[in-house]
């Protein structure tokens, strides 16, 4: 079975500072996409990072970065600089290319990520 | 430019009545994804349509759930006599096309209550 698991339900960091929160994953594929989504209070969920499988540098985006562990099937993001804006559920999910599973992201349960003055 | 659109944001029900959550895709999108959210949990996929075509249903209930797509109009998820079970929040995601790699655009989601 494909299973994401994300190991810390709620976390909070002062404003400024530096947070991680961790995911781990298990699959069979050797081809496949990992994600990092967030759900901030409106609900609406938007993407903050993405990284594919076969690629060993880590993906950036801003003050967000990833530590990706092929071997561990692990997916760890780190938040730079936390801003009170990145108080909100983080979810981490992953897709593969593997038939049957079109559009099927399979997503852990979350981490609720509070960012405190 | 408007992103995906979902209504109703809050629906209640009482047991044994039905359900329909509608969600228009983001402009030039033509796939449709539908996920469900229960309380605690993460989104747990339940279908992915095209236009008039349903593509991956794999994650849909067996009975009393239906998806569609239709050539106009949103996509409907429909909800015949619903259980306190069904009591979630149902979030509607789009895509231009289907990549695996690709974003989804995800609505704000129907909150659905069963008294």
């Amino acid at each position: 079975a494909q299973t994401v698991t994300q190991s810390q339900p709620e976390m909070s960091v002062q404003e400024a500072e530096t947070v991680t929160l961790s995911c781990t994953y298990d699959t069979s594929e050797s081809n496949y996409y990992l994600f990092w989504y967030k759900q901030p209070p409106s609900r609406q969920m938007i993407l903050v990072i993405r990284q594919e499988a076969y690629k060993q540098q880590n993906a950036t985006e801003n003050r967000f970065s990833v530590n990706f562990q092929k071997a561990a099937k692990s997916f760890s993001l780190k938040i730079s600089d936390s801003q009170l804006g990145d108080t909100a559920m983080y979810f981490c999910a992953f897709s593969t290319q593997g038939g049957g599973s079109q559009g099927n992201l399979i997503f852990g349960k979350g981490t609720k990520l509070s960012v405190k003055p | 430019n408007a992103g995906v659109m979902q209504n109703p944001r809050h629906l209640v029900r009482r047991r044994g009545q039905e359900a329909r959550l509608r969600c228009s895709p983001m402009k030039g999108h033509s796939h449709v994804y539908w996920y469900r959210q229960l309380p605690e949990e993460g989104l747990k996929f339940m279908v992915y349509l095209q236009k008039e075509n349903i593509i991956d249903e794999s994650g849909m209930p067996k009975e009393r759930f239906s998806a569609e797509f239709p050539k106009e109009g949103p996509s409907i998820l429909r909800i015949q006599q619903v259980v306190r079970g069904d009591s979630a929040a149902y979030f509607c995601a789009s895509s231009p096309r289907w990549d695996p790699r690709g974003e989804l655009f995800f609505g704000e989601g129907s909150r659905l209550t069963v008294l």
